[in-house]
């Protein structure tokens, strides 16, 4: 079955702390994986995707198919980074399935 | 308008009335996706519609929700008969192509008395 997995309810850690936010999936093809991230009182919005090897307000996220992960990392976390960030796999041609978020809370 | 809009953004209802929930997508996105977010839980994929393409409903729970779009416009959900388990966040989804970046709607919040 295609499954993502996000075993954190809530992540909190000091500013200027390291931050990792766990993604684990389940699929047998080739995945997409993406992170959505969502600040307070705003929408969804994508963060980044594996495909764009990039690095979005510092964060970055590498495709790890060995251990089936997707984990998002951040040197140094800062209080704005505080969300609810969901990880995504873009299993068949359109449909993305989504865990159930991480909500970080980054600490002053 | 600049994003996806959703309509209303809250709705209360008692238990066995009818709703309709409106998507108005970004102008141009042949994509659109309704996800449901219960309370606590993470998006759970609804119903797929590309273009003049048969809709995917794979993701619909029960019989009660339907959902269609004219063309490339807007889309209603709609739930009959709306059970307690029905409450949660609608969300609503656009993107420009295939497997491409999803834009969000705000959520429509509906209550089930």
């Amino acid at each position: 079955a295609q499954r993502v997995t996000q075993p954190e309810k809530l992540l909190s850690v000091f500013k200027g702390a390291p931050v990792e936010l766990k993604c684990n999936y389940s699929y047998s093809g080739s995945p997409e994986l993406f992170w959505y991230v969502q600040y307070s009182r705003q929408r969804l919005q994508l963060l980044l995707r594996h495909i764009s090897r990039e690095s979005i307000k510092g964060f970055t996220a590498d495709l790890n198919k060995g251990e089936t992960s997707f984990h998002l990392k951040k040197p140094f976390a800062q209080e704005e980074d505080s969300a609810m960030y969901y990880c995504a796999l873009g299993a068949s041609s359109y449909k993305l399935i989504f865990g159930s978020g991480t909500r970080l809370l980054v600490r002053p | 308008g600049a994003g996806v809009s959703q309509s209303p953004s809250n709705k209360v209802t008692e238990k066995g009335k009818d709703v309709e929930l409106r998507c108005d997508p970004i102008s141009g996105h042949t994509a659109l996706y309704w996800y449901r977010q219960r309370l606590g839980q993470g998006l759970e994929f609804l119903i797929y519609f590309q273009g003049n393409s048969a809709p995917d409903k794979s993701g619909l729970p029960s019989d009660r929700f339907s959902a269609e779009r004219t063309g490339e416009s807007v889309s209603t959900l709609t739930i009959q008969r709306t059970q307690q388990e029905d409450s949660a966040v609608y969300l609503c989804a656009s993107s420009l192509e295939v497997r491409g970046e999803l834009f969000f709607g705000e959520g429509s919040r509906l209550t089930v008395l």
